[in-house]
Formats: C-alpha cells, sequence, structure tokens
C-alpha cells in the first residue's frame, strides 16, 4: 500500500492569512484526492488533483479558497486562503490503489484564531 | 447524496457484538467502509459491490442487501481495538473511489 507524507501535522493560523499542506506519496499516482474533516464530522471531498491538468473542485469548494498543485506524479499541495475560524478542520489528502482502495496521509490539524 | 449512518454512537462491553447500518433511498453503486482511531486517518476495511454480497475478515464483516439499499458491518466478540468512528461511503456517478460521499460516521467505543 502507498506511504503517504503529509505536512505539517498541525498548525495555528492567524486569521486572514493561508496555509499550504503538503502531500508526497512513495509512489507515482494518477490521481490524489483532498478531503476536510470538521470537528466530529464526516469526511467531506475538496478537489480532485490530476498531474497536468486542474483541479477539479465539489460543489462548495471554489479554486481560490483552496488552490492546488500538483507539479508530479508523486507531490501535491492545497492551500487553504484567507483563512477564518471556520476553516478549522483536518485536511487529508489521499491516493486511491487497487480495488478502489482509498489510503489516506494522516492529515493536517489546522486551527485558525 | 450523503448515507444515513445508524447508530450514530454504540458502547460496548469488551466481548459484546455491534452492528452498524448505513443505508440511502437510491441504490447505490457499491459501499465502502473505514474506521478511523482518535487523531489518525482513516483505514480501509472494505468494499461491497453487489446485492446480496457478504464478506469479512477476522470478526469483521459486511453485507449488502439485494436492492444495494443498505449495508450492515458486523463487529462481533469486539476487541478494545476496535474502538473508533466508522464511516460508510458511497460512490458519486459510478466513479469508484475517486468520488466518495461518506456517511456521519458511527462512534464506537469498547470498554473493559
Amino acid at each position: 500500500s502507498a506511504v503517504i507524507s503529509q505536512k505539517p501535522s498541525r498548525d495555528i493560523c492567524q486569521r486572514g492569512t493561508s496555509l499550504t499542506i503538503q502531500c508526497q506519496v512513495d509512489s507515482q499516482v494518477t490521481m490524489m484526492f483532498w478531503y476536510r474533516q470538521q470537528p466530529g464530522q464526516s469526511l467531506t471531498l475538496i478537489a480532485t488533483a490530476n498531474q497536468g491538468s486542474e483541479a477539479t473542485y465539489e460543489s462548495g469548494f471554489v479554486i481560490d479558497k483552496f488552490p492546488i498543485s500538483r507539479p508530479n506524479l508523486t507531490f501535491s499541495t492545497l492551500t487553504v486562503s484567507n483563512m477564518s475560524p471556520e476553516d478549522s478542520s483536518i485536511y487529508l489528502c489521499s491516493v486511491e490503489e487497487e480495488d478502489e482502495k482509498l489510503f489516506f496521509g494522516s492529515g493536517t490539524q489546522l486551527s485558525v484564531l | 447524496q450523503q448515507p444515513v449512518q445508524s447508530p450514530q454512537a454504540v458502547i460496548l462491553r469488551e466481548g459484546e457484538d455491534a452492528v452498524i447500518n448505513c443505508s440511502s433511498s437510491k441504490a447505490l453503486y457499491s459501499v465502502h467502509w473505514y474506521r478511523q482511531k482518535h487523531g489518525e486517518a482513516p483505514v480501509f476495511l472494505m468494499i461491497l459491490l453487489k446485492g446480496g454480497e457478504q464478506k469479512g475478515h477476522d470478526k469483521i464483516s459486511a453485507s449488502f442487501n439485494e436492492k444495494k439499499q443498505q449495508s450492515s458491518l458486523y463487529l462481533t466478540a469486539s476487541q478494545l481495538s476496535y474502538s473508533g468512528t466508522y464511516f460508510c461511503g458511497t460512490e458519486i456517478d459510478k466513479q469508484g473511489a475517486q468520488k466518495l460521499v461518506f456517511g456521519q460516521g458511527t462512534r464506537l467505543t469498547i470498554n473493559p
């Protein structure tokens, strides 16, 4: 199974600032996914990141707020821009492996003051 | 459309059994089950694709009803390590794990 490294593991940020989360996979993958998990809530897909093309965003998420980069087949970043306290969540990257299994990174716990 | 999980929370003693349900008003392409321990990433448990399918390993198994509108996860003779939040996920538009909508989760607590 893929090994996914996500950084930072947690951060406390000021309102109005931006944070970039990095996700590194130990093998080449076509698609990487970014999820958000608000406190005590379920997992919500933010966007799908393909190498070499624009990310595809789900309803309720926009590129200006959550720009994503995917420079190669093993790396992706998610930026949370102009943060507000409502952005306080755990952000998880994931990849799909054979048999439609999702593997998740350990997550980034973000707190916005 | 988010699947509905029940119950929202379960508290058991070690050795007891638990059943977690995941249902939808429409037929589902598949059901994926994940467990997340506190402070950790979700971990894949199993996927069911066919109506009437039953699948399991060790003491954790799952079923998918014939109409493909309900799945149940069975945990028998529960162990302390089973504690965590269980999520079912269903596909959007038959795009596989690429487009999963997760239920709200069921928090399972196993006490000694």
